[in-house]
Protein backbone atom coordinates (compact mmCIF):
# COMPACT_ATOMS: atom_id res chain seq x y z
CA UNK A 1 0.00 0.00 0.00
CA UNK A 2 1.72 3.35 -1.50
CA UNK A 3 1.57 6.19 1.28
CA UNK A 4 1.25 9.67 0.35
CA UNK A 5 3.07 10.48 -2.23
CA UNK A 6 4.80 14.17 -2.74
CA UNK A 7 7.02 15.31 -5.47
CA UNK A 8 9.33 16.80 -5.58
CA UNK A 9 11.22 15.95 -2.77
CA UNK A 10 13.33 19.37 -3.08
CA UNK A 11 12.62 22.28 -5.34
CA UNK A 12 15.00 25.23 -5.21
CA UNK A 13 13.28 27.88 -7.09
CA UNK A 14 15.24 31.96 -7.69
CA UNK A 15 12.63 35.06 -6.64
CA UNK A 16 10.24 35.17 -9.37
CA UNK A 17 9.59 31.79 -10.27
CA UNK A 18 6.53 29.70 -9.96
CA UNK A 19 6.93 26.59 -8.03
CA UNK A 20 4.87 23.41 -8.68
CA UNK A 21 4.31 20.83 -5.88
CA UNK A 22 2.15 17.73 -6.01
CA UNK A 23 0.92 15.36 -3.97
CA UNK A 24 -0.75 12.00 -4.48
CA UNK A 25 -3.29 11.28 -1.98
CA UNK A 26 -3.04 7.60 -0.03
CA UNK A 27 -4.85 4.73 -2.43
CA UNK A 28 -9.20 5.23 -1.31
CA UNK A 29 -8.35 8.68 0.37
CA UNK A 30 -10.69 11.72 -0.79
CA UNK A 31 -9.36 14.41 1.32
CA UNK A 32 -6.04 16.25 1.16
CA UNK A 33 -4.77 18.81 3.39
CA UNK A 34 -1.89 21.13 2.71
CA UNK A 35 0.33 22.32 5.51
CA UNK A 36 3.63 24.20 5.64
CA UNK A 37 6.41 23.89 8.27
CA UNK A 38 9.33 26.10 9.05
CA UNK A 39 12.69 24.69 10.81
CA UNK A 40 12.27 23.78 14.09
CA UNK A 41 8.23 24.91 14.28
CA UNK A 42 5.08 23.28 13.63
CA UNK A 43 2.73 22.67 10.69
CA UNK A 44 0.90 25.61 9.77
CA UNK A 45 -2.89 24.84 7.85
CA UNK A 46 -2.68 25.65 4.38
CA UNK A 47 -5.90 24.48 2.55
CA UNK A 48 -8.53 21.45 2.65
CA UNK A 49 -9.25 20.27 -0.64
CA UNK A 50 -11.74 17.41 -2.09
CA UNK A 51 -11.77 16.41 -5.44
CA UNK A 52 -12.51 19.35 -7.63
CA UNK A 53 -13.81 21.28 -4.33
CA UNK A 54 -11.40 23.96 -2.22
CA UNK A 55 -13.37 23.35 1.15
CA UNK A 56 -10.99 25.47 3.75
CA UNK A 57 -8.50 28.04 2.20
CA UNK A 58 -8.22 29.57 5.38
CA UNK A 59 -4.81 29.34 6.01
CA UNK A 60 -3.60 29.87 2.60
CA UNK A 61 -2.07 33.19 1.86
CA UNK A 62 -4.32 35.79 0.04
CA UNK A 63 -1.60 35.92 -3.03
CA UNK A 64 0.38 34.08 -5.29
CA UNK A 65 -0.97 30.83 -3.76
CA UNK A 66 -3.40 28.56 -5.14
CA UNK A 67 -4.15 24.57 -4.87
CA UNK A 68 -6.63 22.34 -6.63
CA UNK A 69 -6.84 19.00 -6.27
CA UNK A 70 -8.56 17.80 -10.25
CA UNK A 71 -10.90 14.68 -10.84
CA UNK A 72 -7.89 12.94 -12.28
CA UNK A 73 -4.13 13.21 -11.47
CA UNK A 74 -2.15 14.25 -7.79
CA UNK A 75 -3.26 18.12 -5.96
CA UNK A 76 -1.23 20.58 -6.93
CA UNK A 77 0.07 23.45 -4.75
CA UNK A 78 1.04 26.52 -6.58
CA UNK A 79 3.41 29.35 -6.06
CA UNK A 80 3.47 32.06 -8.18
CA UNK A 81 6.35 34.78 -8.29
CA UNK A 82 7.89 33.14 -5.47
CA UNK A 83 10.01 35.25 -2.68
CA UNK A 84 12.30 34.04 0.26
CA UNK A 85 9.88 33.77 2.63
CA UNK A 86 8.44 30.84 0.63
CA UNK A 87 11.30 28.86 1.58
CA UNK A 88 10.14 25.79 3.80
CA UNK A 89 8.95 22.52 4.05
CA UNK A 90 5.10 21.45 2.59
CA UNK A 91 3.48 18.54 3.75
CA UNK A 92 0.21 17.00 2.08
CA UNK A 93 -1.82 14.83 4.16
CA UNK A 94 -4.79 12.93 3.13
CA UNK A 95 -7.88 10.79 5.06
CA UNK A 96 -10.52 8.64 4.23
CA UNK A 97 -13.80 9.63 2.79
CA UNK A 98 -16.28 10.13 5.44
CA UNK A 99 -15.58 12.32 8.68
CA UNK A 100 -13.20 15.05 7.65
CA UNK A 101 -9.94 16.59 9.49
CA UNK A 102 -9.78 12.85 11.43
CA UNK A 103 -6.85 10.39 10.92
CA UNK A 104 -4.63 12.62 8.72
CA UNK A 105 -1.68 10.50 7.06
CA UNK A 106 1.49 12.46 5.98
CA UNK A 107 3.70 12.66 2.77
CA UNK A 108 7.78 13.32 3.27
CA UNK A 109 7.14 17.19 2.31
CA UNK A 110 8.78 19.20 -0.66
CA UNK A 111 11.55 20.95 0.47
CA UNK A 112 11.39 24.57 -1.21
CA UNK A 113 14.38 26.92 -1.09
CA UNK A 114 14.11 29.68 -3.03
CA UNK A 115 17.46 31.68 -3.63
CA UNK B 1 -6.12 33.08 20.44
CA UNK B 2 -6.99 28.75 21.32
CA UNK B 3 -3.75 27.20 20.65
CA UNK B 4 -2.15 23.88 21.19
CA UNK B 5 1.13 23.95 23.10
CA UNK B 6 3.82 22.28 24.38
CA UNK B 7 5.38 22.58 28.05
CA UNK B 8 9.18 21.65 26.87
CA UNK B 9 10.48 22.12 23.74
CA UNK B 10 13.55 19.57 24.63
CA UNK B 11 13.45 16.17 26.24
CA UNK B 12 16.52 14.62 27.33
CA UNK B 13 16.36 10.45 28.67
CA UNK B 14 18.36 7.61 29.01
CA UNK B 15 17.94 4.68 26.75
CA UNK B 16 15.50 2.09 28.34
CA UNK B 17 13.88 5.29 30.61
CA UNK B 18 10.41 5.94 30.17
CA UNK B 19 9.30 9.18 28.48
CA UNK B 20 6.92 11.84 28.76
CA UNK B 21 5.96 14.31 26.68
CA UNK B 22 2.77 16.87 27.02
CA UNK B 23 0.41 18.97 25.42
CA UNK B 24 -1.52 21.24 26.85
CA UNK B 25 -4.48 22.84 24.68
CA UNK B 26 -6.80 25.51 25.38
CA UNK B 27 -10.08 24.96 23.10
CA UNK B 28 -12.46 23.10 25.19
CA UNK B 29 -14.98 22.39 22.04
CA UNK B 30 -11.81 20.19 20.98
CA UNK B 31 -12.64 16.35 20.84
CA UNK B 32 -10.06 15.03 18.92
CA UNK B 33 -6.47 14.66 19.53
CA UNK B 34 -3.65 12.96 17.48
CA UNK B 35 0.23 12.47 18.38
CA UNK B 36 2.65 12.36 15.75
CA UNK B 37 6.45 11.91 15.50
CA UNK B 38 8.44 13.78 13.04
CA UNK B 39 12.10 12.26 12.45
CA UNK B 40 14.75 14.61 10.20
CA UNK B 41 13.76 14.92 6.83
CA UNK B 42 10.60 13.56 7.02
CA UNK B 43 6.60 14.01 7.52
CA UNK B 44 4.82 13.33 10.22
CA UNK B 45 3.94 9.95 11.43
CA UNK B 46 0.98 9.38 13.02
CA UNK B 47 1.34 7.50 16.37
CA UNK B 48 -2.00 7.20 18.45
CA UNK B 49 -4.74 9.22 18.81
CA UNK B 50 -7.71 9.40 21.21
CA UNK B 51 -11.14 10.92 21.37
CA UNK B 52 -12.45 13.33 24.15
CA UNK B 53 -14.84 10.29 25.44
CA UNK B 54 -11.70 8.56 26.59
CA UNK B 55 -8.96 9.45 28.62
CA UNK B 56 -6.70 6.85 28.37
CA UNK B 57 -5.54 4.81 25.34
CA UNK B 58 -2.94 2.48 24.90
CA UNK B 59 -0.61 1.37 21.86
CA UNK B 60 2.63 -0.49 21.09
CA UNK B 61 4.88 1.25 23.81
CA UNK B 62 3.29 4.14 23.66
CA UNK B 63 -0.06 5.58 25.96
CA UNK B 64 -1.60 8.77 25.58
CA UNK B 65 -3.35 10.33 28.71
CA UNK B 66 -6.55 12.98 28.54
CA UNK B 67 -7.21 15.31 30.95
CA UNK B 68 -10.10 17.03 30.01
CA UNK B 69 -10.24 19.35 32.88
CA UNK B 70 -7.36 20.80 33.16
CA UNK B 71 -7.25 20.24 29.10
CA UNK B 72 -3.52 19.05 29.11
CA UNK B 73 -2.50 15.93 26.93
CA UNK B 74 0.75 13.71 27.75
CA UNK B 75 2.35 10.66 25.55
CA UNK B 76 4.24 7.81 27.43
CA UNK B 77 6.51 6.59 25.59
CA UNK B 78 8.01 2.90 27.42
CA UNK B 79 11.40 1.91 27.46
CA UNK B 80 12.51 4.66 25.14
CA UNK B 81 15.32 3.50 22.20
CA UNK B 82 17.21 5.16 20.37
CA UNK B 83 14.53 5.10 17.19
CA UNK B 84 12.19 7.16 19.57
CA UNK B 85 14.56 10.62 18.59
CA UNK B 86 12.66 12.86 17.07
CA UNK B 87 10.48 15.78 17.70
CA UNK B 88 6.99 14.94 18.96
CA UNK B 89 4.25 17.29 18.19
CA UNK B 90 0.63 16.96 19.37
CA UNK B 91 -2.40 18.09 17.22
CA UNK B 92 -6.19 18.94 17.95
CA UNK B 93 -8.89 18.76 16.16
CA UNK B 94 -12.96 19.41 16.53
CA UNK B 95 -15.05 16.99 14.94
CA UNK B 96 -16.12 17.68 11.28
CA UNK B 97 -13.18 20.71 11.13
CA UNK B 98 -10.76 21.01 8.94
CA UNK B 99 -8.09 22.65 10.77
CA UNK B 100 -5.83 20.48 12.75
CA UNK B 101 -3.80 22.75 14.88
CA UNK B 102 -0.23 21.56 15.92
CA UNK B 103 2.07 22.46 18.69
CA UNK B 104 5.83 23.77 17.96
CA UNK B 105 6.99 19.83 19.43
CA UNK B 106 9.06 18.40 21.61
CA UNK B 107 12.16 17.38 20.40
CA UNK B 108 13.16 13.33 22.67
CA UNK B 109 16.50 12.89 22.55
CA UNK B 110 17.48 9.41 23.30
CA UNK B 111 21.22 8.68 25.32
CA UNK B 112 22.64 5.51 24.85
Amino acid sequence: NAGVMQNPRHLVRRRGQEARLRCSPMKGHSHVYWYRQLPEEGLKFMVYLQKENIIDESGMPKERFSAEFPKEGPSILRIQQVVRGDSAAYFCASSPPGLAGWAQYFGPGTRLTVL
Amino acid sequence: GESVGLHLPTLSVQEGDNSIINCAYSNSASDYFIWYKQESGKGPQFIIDIRSNMDKRQGQRVTVLLNKTVKHLSLQIAATQPGDSAVYFCAENRFNNNDMRFGAGTRLTVKP
